[in-house]
């Protein structure tokens, strides 16, 4: 189940489930998105990502998911495995010229895998 | 191991010091950036350098101070730092393809920063 605290939100699953990590992102012109994992000592390792021209986009056991109506991107991971313990950000882009990101971060989720 | 290669990977300093961090990356990228990282929080971009010309700065204090001295290459000089700058400092660079923005960062591992 998912708890949020004092510390970053938590998801803890069984190895084998399915994961669903959710984002809300603030703003309505953000052109573009991605998902992180961060394990730690590490620096965030790109997953997948996806335009807001797309409303859905699957990976090797990832997919994502954009609902632009309310704002809303999910990160789903079939079968889930130790590996995939981690902290998974999502992160939009303000949309630019210039040829580089202006990518906002947002809060984080924990996910913990157990055997 | 990542493409972005950070040094050094661990630094302690007193307030009065000065030290730089350094950024290196082969891959053609000629878009660069510096986050900072507390601890259980998200990155929060500082810098921006877009073809080794400073494109954003986040409101950063001028205690810190960035260099691009090619497109390779990204520098943090730090300069009488306060014990609440300890974090982590990560860069990352991006492909500018077509002046266009929707690529992704690839990071480096970071510097662990303590000021003391």
């Amino acid at each position: 189940g998912e708890s949020v605290g004092l510390h970053l939100p938590t998801l803890s699953v069984q190895e084998g489930d399915n994961s669903i990590i959710n984002c809300a992102y603030s703003n309505s012109a953000s052109d573009y998105f991605i998902w992180y994992k961060q394990e730690s000592g590490k620096g965030p390792q790109f997953i997948i990502d996806i335009r807001s021209n797309m409303d859905k986009r699957q990976g090797q056991r990832v997919t994502v998911l954009l609902n632009k109506t309310v704002k809303h991107l999910s990160l789903q991971i079939a079968a889930t495995q130790p590996g995939d313990s981690a902290v998974y950000f999502c992160a939009e882009n303000m949309p630019r010229s210039g040829g580089y990101n202006k990518l906002i971060f947002g809060a984080g989720t924990r996910l913990a895998v157990h055997p | 191991d990542t493409e972005v290669t950070q040094t050094p990977k661990h630094l302690v300093m007193g307030m009065t010091n000065k030290k730089s961090l350094k950024c290196e990356q082969h891959m053609g990228h000629r878009a660069m950036y510096w986050y900072k990282q507390k601890a259980k929080k998200p990155p929060e971009l500082m810098f921006v350098y877009s073809y080794e010309k400073l494109s954003i700065n986040e409101s950063v204090p001028s205690r810190f101070s960035p260099e691009c001295p090619n497109s390779s290459l990204l520098n943090l000089h730090l300069h009488a730092l306060q014990p609440e700058d300890s974090a982590l400092y990560l860069c990352a660079s991006s492909s500018s393809r077509g002046g266009r923005s929707n690529s992704p960062l690839h990071f480096g591992n970071g510097t662990r920063l303590t000021v003391t």
